[in-house]
């Protein structure tokens, strides 16, 4: 079935790094992402969010690109600090009027001081 | 403070002791959600509602219920528990799930261990 995975499962940067956190999905049909942070203890936390209809977007410290041509997602994280340890996931969902969001495994970044 | 409320935090029982993990939010929120989390598989969801009285099954729902009577509140029930649903478990909302273009706000998570 259709399925979204990631590339790397533990990413260790230095503080200060740019960090950069990759994620393949195969459904086509898919419309809307989101990437989530889940640090040691606690709830996925929301970070950022992308449509189809975008390649790119920022937030705070934050950006998603979206690639529809490969299949692609990636999160940017300029300037790594330790409290971005956490792991990160990718969430992808399509279609109206369900809500059955799939999501990746996850990776596991760590930030060393 | 909005947020999704567990509970319990840890809970440790044996096979066939029927249980049920709370979840309340206080966003006036209209879709919940049930997930498990399992090492090396990710979140997978368990059961949905797109509001009350709504409820359907997401991708994993063998062993479980759940219900909605309430906006704010959504169940998840083990009528038998097995040693296969230990897990960490999280509940979720979001304002209009339908839309299939929203965050989801997740709970802490409760640990779950079945013996």
């Amino acid at each position: 079935g259709e399925s979204v995975g990631l590339h790397l499962p533990t990413l260790s940067v230095q503080e200060g790094d740019n960090s950069i956190i990759n994620c393949a999905y195969s459904n086509s049909a898919s419309d809307y992402f989101i990437w989530y942070k889940q640090e040691s203890g606690k709830g996925p936390q929301f970070i950022i969010d992308i449509r189809s209809n975008m390649d790119k977007r920022q937030g705070q410290r934050v950006t998603v690109l979206l690639n529809k041509t490969v299949k692609h997602l990636s999160l940017q994280i300029a300037a790594t600090q330790p409290g971005d340890s956490a792991v990160y996931f990718c969430a992808e969902n399509i279609g109206r009027g369900s809500y059955i969001p799939t999501f990746g495994r996850g990776t596991s970044l760590i930030v060393h001081p | 403070e909005a947020q999704v409320t567990q509970n319990p935090r840890y809970l440790i029982t044996v096979t066939g002791k029927k249980l049920t993990v709370t979840c309340s939010q206080n966003m006036n929120h209209e879709y919940m959600s049930w997930y498990r989390q399992d090492p090396g598989l990710g979140l997978r969801q368990i059961y949905y509602s797109m509001n009350v009285e709504v409820t359907d099954k997401g991708d994993v729902p063998e062993g479980y219920k759940v219900s909605r009577k309430e906006k704010r509140n959504f169940p998840l029930i083990l009528e038998s528990p097995s040693p296969n649903q230990t897990s960490l478990y999280f509940c979720a909302s979001s304002l209009y799930g339908g839309q299939g273009n929203e965050k989801l706000f997740f709970g802490s998570g409760t640990q779950l261990s079945v013996l």
